[in-house]
């Protein structure tokens, strides 16, 4: 079925470091989100990537689509405690009429 | 910053009873969707809703379930006959056109005891 693949599962790192998660997809893909989820939170938008190698940054956050239009990237730099949470990218399908999200990357953080 | 309701925010029901969880999408979105999310796994689609009809759903949203806009503001979903493994948080969310991020509300904590 249609799906994207996203790895890791959890991160667990130290405030101040780096932290990515990436997601695959076997097919081309026309468009890729990003979600965030806070714990105990609902899925909040991020940005959205459509144009192959497209690199777009929200502060500390660097979001990359693939030349292929098949992996997309999220890069925090400095992580913080308020970094933490889910991070979920999701593909748009059938004419915009549903999102699927992938399996998603627990960020867990220590101070 | 408009917002996605959602009401209740959380609803215990007995196994086999009939449940409606409601939302209220953004005044000017025209695309609506529900999503579950079982406890620590992902997002999983259910159904989108657009012009007054569903457009697309998945193969979990089957006949114990229907959606409804029965007025200008209020967009529902409605689980037959709970069972157990229906326990999660449910999630509407609205776009005001497709293809772009929707926004979610805060979910109703569904648990079927």
């Amino acid at each position: 079925g249609q799906q994207v693949m996203q790895i890791p599962q959890y991160q667990h790192v130290q405030e101040g470091e780096d932290f990515t998660t990436y997601c695959n997809s076997s097919t081309t893909l026309s468009n890729i989100q990003w979600y965030k989820q806070r714990p105990g939170g609902h899925p909040v938008f991020l940005i959205q990537l459509v144009k192959s190698g497209e690199v777009k940054k929200q502060k500390r956050l660097t979001f990359q689509f693939g030349e292929a239009k098949k992996n997309s990237s999220l890069h925090i730099t400095a992580t913080q405690t308020t970094d933490v949470g889910t991070y979920f990218c999701a593909v748009i399908y059938s004419s915009a009429s549903k999102i699927i999200f992938g399996s998603g990357t627990r960020l867990s953080i220590r101070p | 910053e408009p917002e996605v309701t959602q009401t209740p925010s959380h609803q215990v029901t007995q196994m086999g009873q009939e449940v409606i969880l409601r939302c209220v999408p953004i005044s000017n979105h025209l695309y609506f969707y529900w999503y579950r999310q079982i406890l620590g796994q992902k997002v999983e689609f259910l159904v989108s809703f657009y012009n007054n009809e569903i457009s697309e759903k998945s193969e979990i949203f089957d006949d114990q379930f229907s959606v409804e806009r029965p007025d200008g503001s209020n967009f529902t979903l409605k689980i037959r006959s709970t069972k157990l493994e229906d326990s999660a948080m449910y999630f509407c969310a609205s776009s005001e056109r497709g293809g772009v991020g929707y926004t979610f509300g805060s979910g109703t904590r569904l648990t079927v005891v």
